[in-house]
């Protein structure tokens, strides 16, 4: 049962481009989301999160986009730089209940083409 | 800040066998977390500390698992008759609040990649 999508395995874009990656959730009780960022042999980064209160939420390059009628979220990353090339994982919490666990997705490989 | 350390970062066992991984967290931080991460997959959640009272545990945790924070700062994950299927990174995360706190969230420590063969 995988309550959080990423369906594209892998995405590549040229540098200086903008980079969507996307998620779709299943779970309506989910109010958080988050989206990390993983190089090979390291453990995952926090990049940036929204709550649902949210539609929106910026930092420097990275944006997130909550559509909580469509239950989808977007991370763009403009511009795209060779540092970006990662996977890429999108996370949701259902904070009402309390609970401190993370539901992540299979994560998307984001490849940055100089 | 050092950050979260694991020990070891990778362990190959023989089926049967047990293992028991170590998790330091950054020393500010009262919350723990274990997720196991297998090829392919996202983090899976296993469990988590709120200083040493183990609060919520997955269902994935089977009975053959147990994660111990005796004194509040480091953890131990204890895998007993390792079984093929337990090959994967396992991955300790800490916090100073819960993760749904945009000033706190989960800091992952590098990972142990257990091999069972």
């Amino acid at each position: 049962d995988q309550q959080v999508k990423q369906n594209s395995p892998s995405l590549s874009v040229q540098e200086g481009r903008i980079s969507i990656l996307n998620c779709d959730y299943t779970n309506s009780m989910f109010d958080y989301f988050l989206w990390y960022k993983k190089y090979p042999a390291e453990g995952p980064t926090f990049l940036i999160s929204i709550s649902s209160i949210k539609d929106k939420n910026e930092d420097g390059r990275f944006t997130v986009f909550l559509n909580k009628s469509a239950k989808h979220l977007s991370l763009h990353i403009v511009p795209s730089q060779p540092g970006d090339s990662a996977v890429y994982f999108c996370a949701a919490s259902a904070s009402n209940f309390g609970n401190e666990k993370l539901t992540f997705g299979t994560g998307t490989r984001l490849t940055i083409i100089p | 800040d050092t950050g979260v350390s694991q020990d070891p970062r990778h362990k190959i066992t023989k089926r049967g066998q047990n293992v028991t991984f170590r998790c330091d967290p950054i020393s500010e931080h009262n919350r723990l977390y274990w997720y196991r991460q297998t090829l392919g997959q996202g983090p899976e959640f296993l469990t988590y500390f709120q200083n040493e009272a183990q609060l919520e545990k997955s269902r994935l945790l089977s009975d053959r698992f147990s994660a111990e924070r005796p004194k509040g700062s480091f953890s131990t994950l204890e895998i007993q008759r390792t079984e093929q299927g337990d090959s994967a990174m396992y991955l300790c995360a800490s916090s100073s609040d819960s993760p749904y706190s945009a000033n706190s969230p989960l800091h992952f420590g590098n990972g142990t990649r257990l091999t069972v063969t």
